[in-house]
C-alpha cells in the first residue's frame, strides 16, 4: 500500500487568486502520477495522468507539474472561478492493482 | 456511452443483512475496482479485478466479496452488513490513455449505503 499525501486538507480562495497544492508519493518503483477532480455529488474525474520525471500538462487554467526523483506533485489554478470549487485527489500507481488515493484538498473559491 | 453504472445509488439495510453493489461498464475495459470514500479518509481500495476471471484484495476487503461476472460486471457483496460500512463506494474501471500510456480510471456515479 503506497502512503500518498496531500496538502493543504483544504484551502479557501479569493475569486481571481491563483492557488497551488502539492502532492507527495514513494519514489521508488514509480509507475505513473494522476489528478482528478471531485465537486460534490458528482464521481471524480481524471484531470491529468503523468508518468516522466519533469512533466508538465495544462487544461486551460490548470496544470500540474511531476518530480519522480524526489516523490512531488503540484497542481496549479490561475486565476480561480467558482466553478473550480471542487476536492482534487492525486494517486500514485496504476498498475493493475489500481491506484492509491491521497485525501484530497478541499477547494473553496469565494466570490 | 454509458461509461460506468452502479445500481443501487442509496440503501439502508440492517446490521446483519446482506446487499450486493452492482456494477457494470460498457467501454471494454480489463480491469475493475471498488473503492470506498469515508470523510477524511479518502478513497480506499476494497478488491479489484484486473482482467475477467480474477480478483484481488485491496486496502480494506474485511467484510466483502467480490464477483467478476463477465468482462462487463463486478459485483461486492457484503454479507452480513456492519455499521462500520456505511460509506460511499464507488466502482471504476480503467482505460489506457493514448499518449501516456498510463490507465486513468473512469468511476461509476456512487452508491450511498447506510447500515443501522
Amino acid at each position: 500500500i503506497l502512503n500518498v499525501e496531500q496538502s493543504p486538507q483544504s484551502l479557501h480562495v479569493q475569486e481571481g487568486d491563483s492557488t497551488n497544492f502539492t502532492c507527495s508519493f514513494p519514489s521508488s518503483n514509480f509507475y505513473a502520477l494522476h489528478w482528478y477532480r471531485w465537486e460534490t455529488a458528482k464521481s471524480p474525474e481524471a484531470l491529468f495522468v503523468m508518468t516522466l520525471n519533469g512533466d508538465e500538462k495544462k487544461k486551460g487554467r490548470i496544470s500540474a507539474t511531476l518530480n519522480t526523483k524526489e516523490g512531488y506533485s503540484y497542481l496549479y489554478i490561475k486565476g480561480s472561478q467558482p466553478e473550480d470549487s471542487a476536492t482534487y485527489l492525486c494517486a500514485s500507481g496504476g498498475g493493475a492493482d489500481g491506484l492509491t488515493f491521497g485525501k484530497g484538498t478541499h477547494l473553496i473559491i469565494q466570490p | 456511452n454509458a461509461g460506468v453504472t452502479q445500481t443501487p445509488k442509496f440503501q439502508v439495510l440492517k446490521t446483519g443483512q446482506s446487499m450486493t453493489l452492482q456494477c457494470a461498464q460498457d467501454m471494454n475495459h480489463n480491469s475493475m475496482y471498488w473503492y470506498r470514500q469515508d470523510p477524511g479518509m479518502g478513497l480506499r481500495l476494497i478488491y479489484y479485478s484486473a482482467s475477467e476471471g480474477t480478483t484481488d484484495k485491496g486496502e480494506v476487503p474485511n467484510g466483502y466479496n467480490v464477483s467478476r461476472l463477465n468482462k462487463r460486471e463486478f459485483s461486492l457483496r457484503l454479507e452480513s452488513a456492519a455499521p462500520s460500512q456505511t460509506s460511499v463506494y464507488f466502482c471504476a474501471s480503467k482505460r489506457r490513455t493514448a499518449l501516456s500510456g498510463a490507465n486513468v480510471l473512469t468511476f461509476g456515479a456512487g452508491s450511498r449505503l447506510t447500515v443501522l
